[in-house]
């Protein structure tokens, strides 16, 4: 199973908006509206921001948002705060009871 | 609150076997299936294995199939992951995290324990 590939890094300035692609295949992405997306700061566990492609599990800041398609799922961040800057990673269920990540993208504020 | 709390890393020789535990507390953990993922040293996280909340199906990527083995005790709200004939790319940080649905997402995530494989 390959990764999911996602841009190496974006960047925005406070206030602004920036969206991460993760493109896959139809045998993950494009087959299954389970994508998730994880925010990573350094040294520190994953944590889900977007759950099923577009659900924001409780505590998450509205200003995340996730959406997809095809073979392709984004993560957008509006209204960029210096604590969103972080390394985001993209996961997809990919059939038989397996995952996939993507190759994460470090998100930079400006 | 939920604390998912990994052990057992360490630095092993190649060919070597080691074994991970994650203990769980704060959640009704014989509800979940659990997984454990990876994260080599600057690199990506990769999902690695599955174990439905009763222990009667385990899943592996295909990177890990017949070295590695998941399992856990709903007693002692513990899982483990056995790691047999260790090589050098198992080089990572491991973390436990508990699933949401089937087909799912990850929750929770332990603070992850170091495995480094070295001679």
């Amino acid at each position: 199973q390959s990764a999911l590939t996602q841009p190496p890094s974006a960047s925005g300035s406070p206030g602004q908006s920036v969206t991460i692609s993760c493109t896959g295949t139809n045998s993950d992405v494009g087959g299954y509206n389970y994508v998730s997306w994880y925010q990573q700061h350094p040294g520190k566990a994953p944590k889900v921001m977007i759950y099923e492609v577009s659900k924001r599990p409780s505590g998450v800041p509205d200003r995340f948002s996730g959406s997809k398609s095809g073979d392709t799922a984004s993560l957008t961040v509006s209204g960029l705060q210096a604590e969103d800057e972080a390394d985001y990673y993209c996961s997809s269920y990919a059939g038989s009871n397996n995952y996939v990540f993507g190759t994460g993208t470090k998100v930079t504020v400006l | 609150q939920v604390q998912l709390v990994e052990s057992g890393g360490g630095v092993v020789q190649p060919g070597r076997s080691l074994r991970l535990s994650c203990a769980a507390s704060g959640l009704t953990f014989r509800n979940y299936g659990m997984d454990w993922v990876r994260q080599a040293p600057g690199k990506g996280l990769e999902w690695v294995a599955l174990i439905w909340y009763d222990g009667s199906n385990k899943y592996y990527a295909d990177s890990v199939k017949g070295r590695f083995t998941i399992s856990r005790d709903n007693s002692k709200n513990t899982l483990y992951l056995q790691m047999n004939s260790l090589r050098a790319e198992d080089t990572a940080v491991y973390y436990c995290a508990s699933q949401r649905g089937d087909p799912g997402y990850f929750d929770y995530w332990g603070q992850g324990t170091l495995v480094t494989v070295s001679s």
